[in-house]
């Protein structure tokens, strides 16, 4: 059964960088699929923020890019999220997926950008 | 503002048959497949329907999926008390070269 686990601080200052990384177990990240975060802003919809192959290749959300890295380690079976400059609109659940249906969810993180 | 358009809100009785559209373009629904998500309170999202009509092991065949030209719709028969969730579409966007989602339908069973 593949299962996907969020974990980072819950609470960001504003202008920091956001850190979450996503842990999967049940399969190897080194054995295809993408993999990806997408967020959720309280009672918001959900918003893709990016994508990322064993290889190392990605693609982001052009609205977040620019303060946007998704990197992953085979060796550990993870792959995380940065997002620099934070502002209180950073606000939201954030969960990682196994892309490129998303058939399997991480139980999501809520982090807060608030001093 | 979503790239895919869907109606906020939905209703129906239990038993009855519901519909929620989706609508694109060219460059996402009209080029690549639609995926369905149902998320109920408090939960994270399930896919629901992937490749606009296949449906993943385990969810029940009273949920279908079509697509035609930029638009594509789910479909719900025989209503269930349990089926109330907020439901989001899906696609690759060739333009944006990424995932678009829909702003969400919420369904209540009246």
């Amino acid at each position: 059964q593949v299962q996907l686990q969020e974990s980072g601080p819950g609470l960001v200052k504003p202008s920091e960088t956001l850190s979450l990384t996503c842990t999967v177990s049940g399969y190897s990240i080194n054995s295809g699929f993408y993999w990806g975060w997408i967020r959720q802003p309280p009672g918001g919809g959900l918003e893709w923020i990016g994508n990322i192959y064993r290889s190392g290749t990605t693609f982001y959300n052009p609205s977040l890019k620019s303060r946007v890295t998704i990197s992953i380690d085979t060796s550990k079976n993870q792959f995380s999220l940065k997002l620099n400059s934070v502002t209180a609109a950073d606000t939201a659940m954030y969960y990682c997926t196994r892309a490129r249906f998303s058939d399997y969810w991480g139980q999501g993180t809520l982090v807060t950008v608030s001093s | 503002q979503s790239v895919l358009t869907q109606p906020p809100s939905a209703s129906g009785t239990p038993g009855q048959r519901v519909t929620i559209s989706c609508s694109g373009s060219n460059s996402n629904i009209g080029s690549d497949t639609v995926n369905w998500y149902q998320q109920l309170p408090g939960t994270a999202p399930k896919l629901l329907i992937y490749s606009d009509h296949q449906r993943p092991s385990g969810v029940p065949d009273r949920f279908s999926g079509s697509k035609s030209g930029t638009s594509a719709s789910l479909g719900i028969s025989g209503l269930q008390s349990e089926d109330e969730a907020d439901y989001y579409c899906a696609a690759w966007d060739d333009s944006l070269n990424g995932v678009v989602f829909g702003g969400g339908t919420k369904l209540t069973v009246l």
